[in-house]
């Protein structure tokens, strides 16, 4: 099955600086990649996905890069505040057919110093 | 995207007993899927749970622990049977994305489960 690797499992940043969490996978079928933020206590957001079909994809602050060929994705953050802090976890599934399971990396603990 | 209800919350256990979490969605999904959360870990799936046949389980879990009801489109509810201190995590179940083009899945709020 699929694994997904997540590193580094926790980043500290001066706010206003960028942070990059890194994500590997193993399964070449896998086709769509999102990025979660999780605040303490609340549920996983998806604040960001991306599809084998392109390279990067962004919205304001946030983007996402995918190398299929090397089998690794990435989110960027720029501009960080102290409201990123949170745990942000990557997934990868297999769209099409008739199961979209995702496969989440082990999270990344993210602090953004004021 | 879709809104989802789940409950309780939270609930506190004796071992030994089961509890059963009810996930409501406003709209209508194929699949739902049941993720457990243990203390400061990732999300792991349990089960995938389709309407009108049974749920399939991830290596690890079994029916007669998790057992899962899926009755209609918009409802499912996740068992956790004879439970022990392990068990004690947060379930949340997630549905896919409405629309054959949009495959982000949304969680519903979870629930905090303390087994003692």
């Amino acid at each position: 099955g699929e694994n997904v690797e997540q590193h580094p499992s926790t980043l500290s940043v001066q706010e206003g600086d960028s942070a990059v969490i890194k994500c590997t996978y193993s399964d070449s079928a896998s086709n769509y990649f999102p990025w979660y933020k999780q605040e303490l206590g609340k549920r996983p957001q998806l604040i960001i996905d991306i599809r084998s079909n392109v390279g990067e994809k962004k919205d304001q602050r946030i983007a996402v890069t995918l190398n299929k060929t090397a089998k690794h994705f990435s989110l960027h953050i720029t501009e960080t505040q102290p409201e990123d802090s949170a745990v942000y976890f990557c997934a990868a599934s297999k769209s099409g057919g008739s199961n979209y399971k995702l496969t989440f990396g082990k999270g990344t603990l993210l602090t953004v110093n004021p | 995207s879709a809104v989802i209800s789940q409950k309780p919350s939270r609930d506190i256990c004796q071992r030994g007993t089961s509890l059963t979490i009810q996930c409501q969605v406003d709209s209508q999904v194929t699949m739902m899927f049941w993720y457990r959360q243990q203390p400061g870990q990732s999300l792991t799936l349990i089960a995938t749970a389709n309407q009108g046949s049974e749920a399939t389980y991830e290596s690890g879990f079994v029916i007669d622990k998790f057992p899962i009801s899926r009755p209609n489109l918009t409802f499912s509810t996740l068992t956790v049977s004879n439970m022990s201190p392990e068990d004690s995590s947060i379930y949340l179940c997630s549905v896919e994305g409405t629309g054959s083009l949009e495959i982000g899945y949304t969680f519903g709020s979870g629930t905090r489960l303390t087994v003692v």
